[in-house]
């Protein structure tokens, strides 16, 4: 009964290889986003998707691709992994705009 | 930039001590959030302010808002060894459809 899943939890790669990150949300919520968070702490935005529609586009290379086949799924596709982008990608999602985020529990992406 | 800046970036206290963390922000909000993060986790919603509150609380939490200054305090009362953990606030944006802005993070550590 997770309210914000995502999978993988960890995800080794290659650099150049493409890889893909799924985000179930089952609260019922309209907008869900995408942060990273790198090795510092740091949260930055990087997408946010308002009932399947995109309103939020961070300055994110073109690599990243969000996709939201539906209002409780949004996947990020990341094409030509570089190790920069190393980190923990968190997947939430939010009633409102202006209400609390439910957060999964993220993904940890190590590029070699 | 609206990214909010906390501090300290780090604390450590003993048990049963209060902890307190301060926020600052730099652009007018509709509200301002903390979170908690324990390590290799996503991050919890704690408790949400708006912009027109002063003080809320939330069991042993007790969060302040001071609009005119651009800051915000969180107090944890009688601080247990499980309220180890990343607190971060938060900043909704006056403006548009702006997700959430996070802060860098305090690192709280109470010993037992």
């Amino acid at each position: 009964d997770t309210a914000v899943s995502q999978t993988p939890k960890y995800l080794v790669t290659q650099m150049g290889n493409d890889k893909s990150i799924k985000c179930e949300q089952n609260l019922g919520h309209d907008t869900m986003y995408w942060y990273k968070q790198d090795s510092k702490k740091f949260l930055k935005i990087m997408f946010s998707y308002n009932n399947k529609e995109l309103i939020i586009n961070e300055t994110v290379p073109n690599r990243f691709s969000p996709k939201s086949p539906d209002k409780a799924h949004l996947n990020l596709h990341i094409n030509s992994l570089e190790l920069g982008d190393s980190a923990v990608y968190f997947c939430a999602s939010s009633q409102r705009q202006d209400s609390g985020y439910t957060f999964g529990s993220g993904t940890r992406l190590t590029v070699v | 930039s609206q990214q909010g800046e906390e501090d300290p970036q780090a604390l450590s206290i003993q048990e049963g001590e209060n902890a307190t963390m301060n926020c600052s922000y730099k652009t007018s909000i509709n509200n301002l959030q903390w979170y908690r993060q324990n390590s290799g986790r996503g991050l919890v919603h704690l408790i949400l302010i708006r912009s027109n509150e002063r003080e809320k609380h939330s069991g042993r939490l007790r969060v302040t808002l001071d609009t005119s200054k651009k800051s915000s305090s969180l107090l944890i009362t009688a601080s247990r060894a499980a309220d180890t953990a990343s607190y971060f606030c938060a900043t909704d944006a006056r403006s548009g459809n702006t997700p959430l802005v996070f802060g860098k993070g305090t690192r709280l550590s109470v010993i037992a």
